[in-house]
Parts: C-alpha cells; sequence; structure tokens
C-alpha cells in the first residue's frame, strides 16, 4: 500500500465548475500538507501549503486536512481553463530537508 | 533571478551510455533534491544533498550518482544507461528552514529533463 494515494483522473469539468481534489494517506507523523500545480511538460509549481489540520483559504482555491481520517483535499471555485493542470498532493513529517512524499497527481480539465 | 534551471532539457541515450544533467539554482538555497517522474508513480526521490560537500541516498538511488561540489550546483549522472532510467527528472532545492512553518520553506522545481534510453 502506498503511503499516499491519490486518484489519478482526469477528471473532467465545465468551466466556472466547483472542482474537488482529495488525497489520503497513511502516515500519521505527516504534519506539512502540500499541493503543487504542474502543467503539461513543466516542473510542479506550490499552490497551497497547510500545516496540521485546518483549512486554508486562498483566492479561489482551499486546502483542508483532515488529520483524524487522514485525508487532505483542495478545492477550486469558479474553474477556469488556465486550471487545467495536474494536481499533486505532497506531505512531510517534519521541516527540514526530511523526505516529502508525494502523490501521483490527478489531471484537470476545465472544458470552456 | 531564474530559480531553478535544468541542463539539458531533453537527450536520447542508447544503453549503456553515461551522461551528466546539471541542475543549477540562484537562490542561495542549502538542500537539493534529484527526483524522477513516471506514469502512475509520481514523484521519487533518487539523491539529495542538505549541503555543498554531502549528498545522500533517496528512495530509488541504484544505478544513479551524485555531486555537489559547489552551493549552487547539483549533478546527476547516470554510469551506465538502462531503459529503466527513461523518465523526467526533476531537480528541487529548498531554503534552511527557520523553525517555523512558512510556504517559502517548501521545495522550488526546475523545469525538468526528459530522458529517453533505447
Amino acid at each position: 500500500q502506498k503511503e499516499v494515494e491519490q486518484d489519478p483522473g482526469p477528471l473532467s469539468v465545465p468551466e466556472g465548475a466547483i472542482v474537488s481534489l482529495n488525497c489520503t494517506y497513511s502516515n500519521s507523523a505527516f504534519q506539512y500538507f502540500m499541493w503543487y500545480r504542474q502543467y503539461s511538460r513543466k516542473g510542479p509549481e506550490l499552490l497551497m501549503y497547510t500545516y496540521s489540520s485546518g483549512n486554508k483559504e486562498d483566492g479561489r482555491f482551499t486546502a483542508q486536512v483532515d488529520k483524524s481520517s487522514k485525508y487532505i483535499s483542495l478545492f477550486i471555485r469558479d474553474s477556469q481553463p488556465s486550471d487545467s493542470a495536474t494536481y499533486l498532493c505532497a506531505m512531510s513529517s517534519a521541516l527540514g530537508y526530511q523526505k516529502v512524499t508525494f502523490g501521483t497527481g490527478t489531471k484537470l480539465q476545465v472544458i470552456p | 533571478n531564474a530559480g531553478v534551471t535544468q541542463t539539458p532539457k531533453f537527450r536520447v541515450l542508447k544503453t549503456g551510455q553515461s551522461m551528466t544533467l546539471l541542475c543549477a539554482q540562484d537562490m542561495n538555497h542549502e538542500y537539493m533534491y534529484w527526483y524522477r517522474q513516471d506514469p502512475g508513480m509520481g514523484l521519487r526521490l533518487i539523491h539529495y544533498s542538505v549541503g555543498e560537500g554531502t549528498t545522500a541516498k533517496g528512495e530509488v538511488p541504484d544505478g544513479y550518482n551524485v555531486s555537489r561540489l559547489k552551493k549552487q550546483n547539483f549533478l546527476l549522472g547516470l554510469e551506465s544507461a538502462a531503459p529503466s532510467q527513461t523518465s523526467v527528472y526533476f531537480c528541487a532545492s529548498r531554503p534552511l528552514t527557520s523553525g517555523r512553518a512558512k510556504s517559502t520553506d517548501t521545495q522550488y522545481f526546475g523545469p525538468g529533463t526528459r530522458l529517453t534510453v533505447l
């Protein structure tokens, strides 16, 4: 069993829809949770960063962490065609150089 | 400020050939990483470095070597390429952490190198 599970999709939604992307994990030591966005043939770029449980909002994006269920989510409101990308969840147990464990990514397509 | 750059962008090798991938960062970051990304496997850590002159093995180090002679550069070497090393390789860097969690303490990725081994 992988430490981090993420549905690969693809997920196709119409422009303006609310998108929900999710990851589950098994390592209870994870405390730092990240979402990266990766456009085709590009490197991942950090989108959201959350420490421990709770919600974090940044514009149209909301990240949620439920440590009791070992479940994290990324919500995208009013989705745009420019949001079409692969979204990777990532998590680690500590600060510093320690290993970051990535999900396999969910491919999202927003149809105009 | 170019961030993290990788050279080359694309490369095709024959089995048994060797090559070096270069990663450079201009953000004065202490930590640097090499990942490979394969379909259905996600990003897997090959090697990493916590500072100039230091390297350590990651999750999938076999068949690769690394060196960090200068703080800004992290080299990934393939001594004898195999078809199983066909992948997209990403370099990343991150700064020393302040002890308080903040978004700037995360990894910054380069654009990737697409390697095909025939």
